[in-house]
């Protein structure tokens, strides 16, 4: 079956920095997304690994390990705008993305 | 300017009516998509389509039904509205023959059934 795992609340202080993991579970994988969704708003997309490794993007960073069904996103030097829920979603050759139920992260001053 | 733009952004009806929700992309892409997040935030696929192929998610009821007049269009009809489709829900599009997986997102319609 599918199956897509991440947190569902995270704190951190700005400045610093967070991992944000996710697990799945696919018969079929065809790349692992992240996107970031602030409330009221449309998802909009961060990051993309189709191979194992780390992709990175300025302040933010994904890793992918796919025989370990594992994910991380790492967000370094936090900012109070970066509070706001982080989807991991994967593509299943189908091109449906299955997204899990999302990370809120709250960043403190 | 808007790359997926989506109408009405709130939609308040009664149980029992037929609605539908536009939606347009001017990004030149292929395929288009329809999601709905719930009051939990679960966003989840409906209907993923291009000018070839549709693909439902079987667990989408079949009141919902996607229509598309051309490839930059693909409108969410729904009938006989219940009080469970109270959501939001997004349209989405990329380009699979540019091998871009990724996809954009309309800003979101609210819908809430009374």
């Amino acid at each position: 079956g599918q199956n897509i795992d991440q947190p569902t609340e995270m704190t951190a202080t700005e400045g610093a920095i967070v991992q944000i993991n996710c697990t799945y579970q696919t018969s079929g994988f065809n790349g692992l997304f992240w996107y970031q969704q602030h409330a009221g708003e449309a998802p909009t997309f961060l990051s993309y690994n189709v191979l194992d490794g780390l992709e990175e993007k300025g302040r933010f960073s994904s890793f992918l390990s796919r025989s370990k069904g594992y994910s991380y996103l790492l967000l370094k030097e936090l900012q109070m705008k970066d509070s706001a829920s982080y989807l991991c979603a994967f593509n299943n050759a189908g091109n449906m993305l299955t997204f899990g139920g999302g990370t809120r992260l709250m960043v403190k001053p | 300017d808007t790359a997926v733009s989506q109408t009405p952004k709130y939609l308040v009806t009664q149980m029992g009516n037929d609605k539908s929700i536009k939606c347009e992309q001017n990004l030149g892409h292929d395929t288009m998509y329809w999601y709905k997040q719930d009051s939990k935030k679960f966003l989840k696929i409906m209907f993923s389509y291009n000018n070839k192929e549709l693909i439902i998610n079987e667990t989408v009821p079949n009141r919902f039904s996607p229509k598309s007049p051309d490839k930059a269009h693909l409108n969410l009809h729904i009938n006989s509205l219940e009080l469970g489709d109270s959501a939001v829900y997004f349209c989405a599009s990329s380009s699979i023959v540019e091998g871009s997986l990724w996809q954009y997102f309309g800003p979101g319609t609210r819908l809430t059934v009374t």
